[in-house]
């Protein structure tokens, strides 16, 4: 049974880029919710996907959105890329319209440059 | 707003010491409570989790975990540590029936030498 799995693992962009993120949940998953963690802090809440609808949003910008499909996989997209968006990206997954346990993936550590 | 401290930033210890990592966070309701682990080179998994019922948690590799309501703390213990233990140790709370929004503390960092 695999995990929750993340594309890429690495990426590097410029300023001003646009960057999107992916993610598969763990079979059996419905829910999908995005974190940023930045070196040396606690990954900080970014939003929740379920039903293919954002669910619940922390405090970030609107540069930051996201889409859920069918198959419940979810993309995290970044727009005109900030140095301070440099981070790592945290995929996680649940069950029972999120109230279940969160399963973290690998991440993919995103460097704007 | 919610918010999860962790008191210690990082902590060394020998192997075989005991460990208490502190944990405490600030929401008047009720919530679930989380202890996620970071090993070198692998990504976030769950130590151990506190929905409800005994206040005394007991996870994987021998780790526990005592919720005490009135102190609002969520404190990780383990009799004895091991050099394999080292790794970056993650509180974390999601206010029940809010969402699954996790909050998470800063994190603390334990080294273990062997």
């Amino acid at each position: 049974d695999a995990g929750v799995t993340q594309s890429p693992t690495h990426l590097i962009k410029t300023r001003g880029q646009q960057v999107t993120l992916r993610c598969s949940p763990k079979s059996g998953h419905d829910t999908v919710s995005w974190y940023q963690q930045a070196l040396g802090q606690g990954p900080q809440f970014i939003f929740q996907y379920y039903e293919e609808e954002e669910r619940q949003r922390g405090n970030f910008p609107d540069r930051f959105s996201g889409h859920q499909f069918p198959n419940y996989s979810s993309e995290l997209n970044v727009n005109a890329l900030l140095l301070g968006d440099s981070a790592l990206y945290l995929c996680a997954s649940s069950g029972n319209r999120g109230a279940d346990t969160q399963y973290f993936g690998p991440g993919t550590r995103l460097t704007v440059l | 707003a919610q918010s999860v401290s962790q008191h210690n930033h990082h902590v060394i210890l020998s192997e075989a010491a005991s460990l208490e990592l502190g944990c405490n966070y600030s929401y008047g309701g009720t919530v679930n409570l989380f202890w996620y682990v970071q090993y070198p080179g692998q990504h976030l998994q769950l130590l151990l989790k506190y929905f409800s019922g005994d206040p005394l948690v007991k996870g994987i590799k021998g780790f526990e975990a005592e919720f005490i309501k009135s102190k609002f703390s969520f404190n990780l213990r383990k009799p004895s540590v091991q050099w394999s233990d080292t790794a970056e140790y993650f509180c974390a709370v999601n206010a029940k029936n809010q969402g699954g929004k996790l909050i998470f503390g800063q994190g603390t960092e334990l080294s273990v030498k062997p």
